[in-house]
């Protein structure tokens, strides 16, 4: 089935850096999502944007949901040890009643 | 308040014997997703329920996979005659029309 390109697949990084992470696609989303997942839990919602340009922030974690509808980044400032996890983008055509795609993930290490 | 549960959290099988899957929603939500991760990958999309139309099974890898929603709540994914490639998490998803979707921390399906 379809899945976005996310990038890097896995990153080590030292407390306190800061992460930078992407998706594209080769369709258009309306909706982009960004999850994060803990070893054996299922994802957790970090951030929603449903319009073109839209840059919000929660917390350290800041997204953006590109301009021409067909990618996203995920920045998280200043890491802390309890970031670490697999986070996963989404992508979702239609808001609320589609099935998400997902990126493969990036497996994100902070070394304290 | 609750969020979505989903039972067994791990279940080992035979290759050949059938695996049926539980999935209780968050409560008022009207769609259902069930989604299937394999080792390493993001989440794939298999079939998805909305209030009390058609479900759409376009994700469903083979016909030895259904899945049924009773009473527009509880969902039920059956495997027939498992095989090994159908070891993965399999996760079910559920938000109301309009919102994101809400993870369970998923079924670690495991065929031997």
């Amino acid at each position: 089935g379809q899945q976005l390109n996310q990038s890097p697949q896995s990153m080590f990084i030292q407390e306190g850096e800061d992460v930078s992470m992407n998706c594209t696609s080769s369709s258009i989303f309306n909706t982009w999502l960004w999850y994060k997942q803990d070893p054996g839990e299922g994802p957790v919602l970090l951030i929603a944007l449903y319009k073109a340009g839209e840059l919000t922030s929660n917390g350290r974690l800041t997204a953006q949901f590109g301009i021409t509808r067909k990618d996203s980044f995920l920045n998280i400032s200043a890491s802390i040890p309890s970031d670490v996890g697999i986070y996963f983008c989404a992508g979702q055509a239609d808001s609320g009643n589609t099935p998400l795609v997902f990126g493969k993930g990036t497996r994100l290490s902070v070394i304290a | 308040g609750a969020g979505v549960s989903q039972s067994p959290s791990n279940k080992v099988t035979e290759k050949g014997k059938d695996v049926e899957l539980r999935c209780d929603p968050i409560s008022g939500h009207t769609a259902l997703y069930w989604y299937r991760q394999s080792l390493g990958q993001g989440l794939e999309f298999l079939i998805y329920f909305q209030g009390n139309s058609a479900p759409d099974k376009s994700g469903l890898p083979s016909d030895r996979f259904s899945a049924e929603r009773t009473g527009g709540s509880v969902s039920t994914l059956t495997i027939q005659r498992t095989q090994q490639e159908d070891s993965a998490v399999y996760l079910c998803a559920s938000s109301t029309y309009t919102d994101t979707q809400y993870f369970g921390p998923g079924t670690r399906l495991t065929v031997l």
